[in-house]
């Protein structure tokens, strides 16, 4: 039974690009969510998808956006890169059958802004 | 504001003893808490969890008490090993999907 998977492992960009992170859920799993950890702090809610809609967005500026497909993978998008971007961009998926849903995580996508 | 704190950023421990890492909440509406493990250049593992309906729950090694009247949240671990050297988090979680994290506790564990 694979777990949530993230790709790619590590990314280099340089400031003012475009980046695309993509997530798969854990079998039976419907629910994406994306956060992003800072170095030496706990991980920071950006969104959430279910039934390929945003259900739910943290304090993240629009250049951060998102999507659902139909086999509940997900991908993050983020516009405009800041060094301030630099993070491990942590995807979890959970059921999405009420508000409580025990959250898995990825590995994370390492993503260096220069 | 709302927020998920951690009381002590790190925690030595000697291989065989237990450990009690501790995490106060501010948010009284929270109903759901979970801790994770997390290991450098990894993500974070869950570990275990406790509804606000229950005060203590057990897992292998491992014990969750949670504190309404206080807002307290602690995780023990028994019988620490190496193994058990990471960062923990614990989680925070009500009806609006989301996840709030503290800034987590590093747990060293001495051989």
């Amino acid at each position: 039974d694979a777990g949530v998977t993230q790709s790619p492992t590590h990314l280099i960009k340089t400031r003012g690009q475009q980046v695309t992170l993509r997530c798969s859920p854990k079998s039976g799993h419907d629910t994406v969510s994306w956060y992003q950890q800072a170095l030496g702090q706990g991980p920071q809610f950006i969104f959430q998808y279910y039934e390929e809609e945003e259900r739910q967005r943290g304090n993240f500026p629009d250049r951060f956006s998102g999507h659902q497909f139909p086999n509940y993978s997900s991908e993050l998008n983020v516009n405009a890169l800041l060094l301030g971007d630099s993070a491990l961009y942590l995807c979890a998926s959970s059921s999405g059958t009420g508000g409580t849903d025990t959250q898995y995580f990825g590995p994370g996508t390492r993503l260096t802004v220069l | 504001g709302e927020s998920v704190g951690l009381h002590l950023p790190t925690l030595s421990v000697q291989e065989g003893d237990n450990s009690i890492i501790n995490c106060a909440y501010s948010n009284s509406a929270s109903d759901y808490f979970i801790w994770y493990k997390q290991e450098s250049g990894k993500g974070p593992q869950f570990i275990i969890d406790i509804r606000s309906n229950m005060d203590k729950r057990q897992g292998q090694r491992v014990t969750v008490l949670l504190n309404k009247t206080v807002k307290h949240l602690s995780l023990q671990i028994a019988a620490t090993q190496p193994g058990d050297s990471a960062v923990y988090f614990c989680a925070e979680e009500s009806n609006d999907y989301k996840l709030s994290f503290g800034a987590g506790t590093t747990v060293t564990v001495r051989a």
